[in-house]
């Protein structure tokens, strides 16, 4: 079993609609939570980042955490084409061999069309 | 852009061979790391080096090593090119002590490895 486990889709959604995107781990110690963004032919963009659980919100970007339910989410309002790319959320622990690793799930590939 | 540069952009190697990919950090950063991802996959972390020594390691065989230098750049070598080493290669760099799990991780856009 994958320590994160992410729906790599497609998601395919049209222009305005609310985009909910989830991941699921199985390593309580993480307890850093991202978001990256990556397009085509580019390396991951950080979305979001959020410490343990609860939400933050950044322009039409909210993320959640749950960790009682080891469960994050990445819920994106009013999709524009522009947000067409995949999706990845990362985690990470606290000290040790783990201190600066990046945990990774599948990626969710998002297709917003107009 | 995030001011992380890799290169080359592409490189096609056969299998057996060694391959050296290069990665220049944002300025300010002083803590790289290596991540392998494979076509339709998330980033798998290979090694992180810190101040020019190696802090930290993930599930990747010997034969994957790498070199920070003084001005903080890096080098990932992979020894012995297998037909599953294609990918994408991913530098990210970071600031901080040791990094630290809080540091933002700043990706470049990353070197496409092929294996014939």
């Amino acid at each position: 079993q994958k320590e994160v486990e992410q729906d790599p889709g497609p998601l395919s959604v049209p222009e305005g609609a609310i985009v909910s995107l989830n991941c699921t781990y199985s390593n309580s110690a993480f307890q850093y939570f991202m978001w990256y963004r990556q397009y085509s032919r580019k390396g991951p963009e950080l979305l979001m980042y959020t410490y343990s659980s609860g939400n933050k919100e950044d322009g039409r970007f909210t993320a959640q955490v749950d960790k009682s339910s080891k469960y994050i989410s990445l819920f994106i309002r009013d999709s524009q084409p522009s947000d067409s790319a995949t999706y990845l959320c990362a985690m990470s622990a606290l000290g040790g061999t783990s201190y600066g690793k990046l945990t990774f799930g599948q990626g969710t590939i998002l297709t917003v069309h107009p | 852009e995030t001011g992380v540069t890799q290169s080359p952009t592409h490189l096609i190697k056969t299998r057996g061979q060694q391959v050296t990919l290069r990665c220049s950090s944002q300025s300010g950063h002083n803590t790289v790391s290596w991540y392998q991802q494979a076509l339709g996959q998330g980033p798998q972390f290979i090694f992180q080096y810190y101040r020019e020594e190696e802090n930290g390691r993930g599930n990747f065989p010997p034969r994957f090593s790498g070199l920070q230098f003084p001005n903080y750049s890096s080098e990932l070598n992979v020894n012995a090119l297998e037909l599953d080493d294609s990918a994408l290669y991913l530098c990210a760099s970071s600031s901080g002590l040791a990094g630290g799990v809080t540091d933002t991780q700043y990706f470049g856009p990353g070197t496409r490895l092929t294996v014939l």
